[in-house]
């Protein structure tokens, strides 16, 4: 069925190190995979995207990787900041059901200073 | 200016009782949507729209009733509120029908039944 797995579900870092959270999917016709970052008490927001024709995207300390064969994609902070503690998600666009975007279970990301 | 609103923000009634959230997006997406985000941060899908037309519909009570005016207006009228519909409803709208573009979410609706 409609599956987005997101882990881990906490994570902390020490301030400068990089984070890594993963995410895996079961669509194997899942074309658009976004991740939102969730601040305490505020809306989702997207941070970057990727689409299935890439294999990575990079956006200053934010990366995405995505593996279409092991339908795995992964998102990667690097020199992180307390500003980067928040509550991530990452999502897939599953085309077999009207198109509809699934999120993960969220990783609450704590950066220590 | 704000791209998608939501009123209340904050929403706190009785078991039992009726009520609406409102939400409104001025960025001329076609597609409107509602999540519920429990206590665990979990956000499900519960129902889309695009062009006023319902294209998604989950396994949602049917207590839950969205209606949509116009294709900038998503609104969602809750019946016989019940405990476990405590939660943040959020409303989201995006240009094409579950992506690729981006979704814009609203600030949310903190709804406490009591």
């Amino acid at each position: 069925g409609e599956n987005v797995e997101q882990h881990p579900s906490t994570l902390s870092v020490q301030e400068g190190d990089s984070a890594v959270i993963k995410c895996t999917y079961s669509d194997s016709a899942s074309n658009y995979f976004p991740w939102y970052k969730q601040e305490l008490g505020k809306r989702p927001q997207l941070i970057i995207d990727i689409r299935s024709n890439v294999g990575e995207k990079k956006d200053q300390r934010i990366a995405v990787t995505l593996n279409k064969t092991a339908k795995h994609f992964s998102l990667h902070i690097t020199e992180t900041q307390p500003e980067d503690s928040a509550v991530y998600f990452c999502a897939a666009r599953y085309e077999s059901s009207a198109s509809k975007i699934i999120f993960g279970s969220g990783t609450r990301l704590s950066i220590r200073p | 200016d704000t791209a998608v609103s939501q009123t209340p923000k904050y929403l706190v009634t009785q078991m039992g009782n009726d009520k609406s959230i409102k939400c409104e997006q001025n960025l001329g997406h076609d597609t409107m949507y509602w999540y519920k985000q429990d206590s665990k941060k979990f956000l499900k899908i519960m129902f889309s729209y695009n062009n006023k037309e319902l294209i998604i519909n989950e396994t949602v009570p049917n207590r839950f009733s969205p209606k949509s005016p116009d294709k900038a207006h998503l609104n969602l009228h809750i019946n016989s509120l019940e405990l476990g519909d405590s939660a943040v409803y959020f409303c989201a709208s995006s240009q094409i029908a579950g992506g690729p573009d981006t979704q814009y979410f609203g600030p949310g609706t903190r709804l406490t039944v009591l």
